[in-house]
């Protein structure tokens, strides 16, 4: 069965600090993935996403990630994080032939003066 | 264009009881999902729909049952509420990919939140 696995349930860091979340999935041939953010009280909303072309992909709020194949990861990365970036973030990933996604537990991000 | 939107935000039900959530969306979408969210375990996936009157299983569909009469709206449905269903219900929906990019972006609705006592 697919899975998705988020290392970190929590990261704690400080403004203007950078920060890494982690994302690995199970293998397969054919995989797209996505970052989405939920902040308190709201639904989900799409950050980034990767479906093929280049491994390095830009999203919403100065969020990236990166794609690699060889171990399995996607990880979000951010150079400088605002407290406006608390909130929790799921990765996801979509397998070829299958519509639905199959999501991580979240990561939940905790930005401090 | 309201998006996604979901009806009713928040409800508590006696185990026994039965109800009905309601999704709606505006995009003219042809996939539709229901999602369960619980601490600690991300979203499952409970049924989805890939058109009207079309509905399959996801990850976890027991108890639960969904209908797709219209496009834009996908209800999901509790017969007999347990408290193993308190959760947060959240419905999305996304076009159909073809070709290459076979995974549309799923938009989401803000959710239901559920307390079955």
């Amino acid at each position: 069965a697919q899975s998705v696995t988020q290392l970190d349930s929590q990261v704690p860091v400080f403004e203007e600090a950078p920060v890494e979340l982690r994302c690995n999935y199970s293998s397969s041939v054919s995989v797209y993935l996505f970052w989405y953010v939920q902040y308190p009280n709201q639904g989900l909303q799409l950050l980034l996403k990767y479906l093929s072309g280049s491994t390095l992909v830009k999203g919403i709020n100065g969020f990236e990630a990166e794609f690699n194949k060889s171990q399995t990861s996607f990880h979000l990365r951010k150079p400088s994080v605002h407290i406006s970036d608390t909130a929790e973030y799921f990765c996801a990933v979509g397998y070829g032939g299958r519509r639905a996604l199959t999501f991580g537990s979240g990561t939940r991000l905790q930005v401090q003066p | 264009n309201a998006g996604v939107t979901q009806t009713p935000k928040f409800r508590v039900l006696k185990t026994g009881q039965s109800m009905t959530l309601l999704c709606a969306q505006d995009m003219n979408h042809e996939y539709m999902y229901w999602y369960r969210q619980d601490p600690g375990m991300g979203l499952r996936l409970i049924h989805y729909s890939v058109g009207e009157g079309t509905t399959a299983k996801g990850e976890v569909p027991d108890g639960y049952n969904v209908s797709r009469l219209k496009k834009q709206n996908f209800l999901l449905g509790l017969e007999s509420a347990a408290p193993s269903q308190t959760s947060v219900y959240f419905c999305a929906s996304s076009y159909a990919a073809s070709g290459r990019a076979r995974m549309g972006t799923q938009y989401f609705g803000p959710g239901t939140r559920l307390l079955v006592l």
